[in-house]
């Protein structure tokens, strides 16, 4: 089974400053995706950014681009330019790149941003 | 982008009661839909795989006699938490697979179910 692990319980940055949040998962599959998801107080789950495992590019969205490192199984997300509305709960996911598979998530980030 | 809607939004209800929580993918067909269950400060927890037309599977640990799920049409899937108990009290979101771009799930709003 994969496994999904974010060893940051919480961070903090400051506004218009960098950050970076952690990801590394297990899996034997050599095709699947990679995603970071922001969940706000309203407990919406909002997609940030998305990664298939087949390209080598690192995916970026605007603010947002990862580090996707596949031998080591790490997808981190930086974060430029902060801003106080990136505050919120981050998850990284994993999905199989096969059927009807559903997300498995890590244990979550708590991005805090001050002004 | 693919639109999933979650009702109700939040619901009380006294102990022992049931409770159903719709799933509708408003502008697409989604013949599988999950189910998660978060507590707070925690993170997401897949509950059951939702397949249109057939039985829903569940994961391991999930009362499937407790949290019925049925899935009728390519377009609604419901989760049902039978004689509701405060330890059921929690949030409810599920996600619908789209088919494009590849490989993402929309989620629906959620539903914070508080059990009295």
């Amino acid at each position: 089974a994969q496994t999904v692990t974010q060893s940051q319980p919480e961070m903090s940055v400051q506004e218009a400053e960098t950050v970076t949040l952690s990801c590394t998962y297990d899996t034997s599959e050599s095709d699947y995706y990679l995603f970071w998801y922001k969940q706000p107080p309203s407990r919406q789950m909002i997609l940030v950014i998305r990664q298939e495992a087949y390209k080598q590019q690192n995916a970026t969205e605007n603010r947002f681009s990862v580090n996707f490192q596949k031998a080591a199984k790490s997808f981190s997300l930086k974060i430029s330019d902060s801003q106080l509305g990136d505050a919120a709960m981050y998850f990284c996911a994993y999905r199989s790149y096969s059927g009807n598979t559903p997300l498995v998530f890590g244990k979550g980030t708590r991005l805090s941003v001050i002004a | 982008g693919a639109v999933v809607s979650q009702h109700p939004s939040r619901v009380i209800c006294k102990s022992g009661t049931s409770v159903k929580i719709e799933c509708r993918s408003l502008d697409f067909q989604a013949t599988t839909m999950f189910w998660y269950r978060q507590f707070p400060k925690q993170s997401l927890m897949l509950m059951a795989t939702s397949n249109e037309g057939s039985k829903a599977t569940y994961e391991q640990g999930v009362e499937k006699d407790k949290f019925l799920i049925n899935h009728a049409s390519l377009t609604l899937s419901t989760l049902t938490v039978t004689s509701a108990h405060p330890e059921d009290s929690s949030f409810y979101i599920c996600s619908a697979r789209f088919l494009a771009p590849a490989g993402e799930l929309f989620f629906g709003e959620g539903s914070r179910l508080t059990v009295l």
